[in-house]
């Protein structure tokens, strides 16, 4: 059974710092991983989507990587702004649904 | 423009109704999706439907009965309605194999009084 596992639970970061997010999952047979990002009480907006044989994408400030043999993923984000506090989520697609971890909260500081 | 448009946004209701959220799609996917969001804000898959079938069903109770009338819509109804139903739903759809990833509705935010 497919666990995906996200961290940290929460970040608080001042506004213009560079960060990571962690996201790992069990069963490295995925066939792809896609990050997504919900502000309070909205849906769920895509960031990015990466295939299972890719190594990483990029859109803007966001790059997201992923290491399947590790079953591993990172989101990170340049220059972070205060427009970038929501809730991240990782999700990887394997046998016909998509998995969700629990998210990270991040809040940016002005 | 919606891709994946839910409605109603927000239901409140009494324990004990039955009520019926519904999906549209307009994205041509062939898989439609309903999940829930608990308190906790955790996303679990609850059904999946791939043109009109269903394909996964996570042992969710019998209360809840999905209906896909065509490839586009996929309508969650909810019978004899209790407190712990109260949660955020999602509908989403992909096309086949998951290619070029999900797309989610807004969400409906279901609260049992």
């Amino acid at each position: 059974k497919q666990e995906v596992t996200q961290i940290p639970a929460a970040l608080s970061v001042p506004e213009g710092e560079n960060l990571v997010l962690n996201c790992s999952f069990t069963d490295s047979a995925i066939y792809n991983l896609q990050w997504f990002r919900q502000d309070p009480g909205k849906g769920l907006t895509s960031l990015l989507l990466i295939q299972s044989s890719q190594r990483e994408q990029t859109s803007g400030r966001l790059n997201a990587s992923l290491d399947k043999s590790s079953g591993r993923s990172t989101l990170y984000i340049a220059a972070s702004q205060p427009g970038d506090s929501a809730t991240y989520l990782c999700a990887v697609t394997g046998g016909n649904k998509l998995v969700f971890g629990a998210g990270t909260i991040l809040r940016v500081k002005s | 423009d919606t891709a994946v448009s839910q409605t109603p946004k927000y239901l409140v209701t009494q324990m004990g109704n039955d009520k019926s959220i519904k999906c549209e799609q307009n994205l041509g996917h062939d898989t439609m999706y309903w999940y829930k969001q608990d308190s906790k804000k955790f996303l679990k898959i609850m059904f999946s439907y791939n043109n009109k079938e269903l394909i996964i069903n996570e042992t969710v109770p019998n209360r809840f009965s999905p209906k896909s009338p065509d490839k586009a819509h996929l309508n969650l109804h909810i019978n004899s309605l209790e407190l712990g139903d109260s949660a955020v739903y999602f509908c989403a759809s992909s096309p086949p194999d998951s290619i070029y990833g999900y797309t989610f509705g807004s969400g409906t935010r279901l609260t049992v009084v």
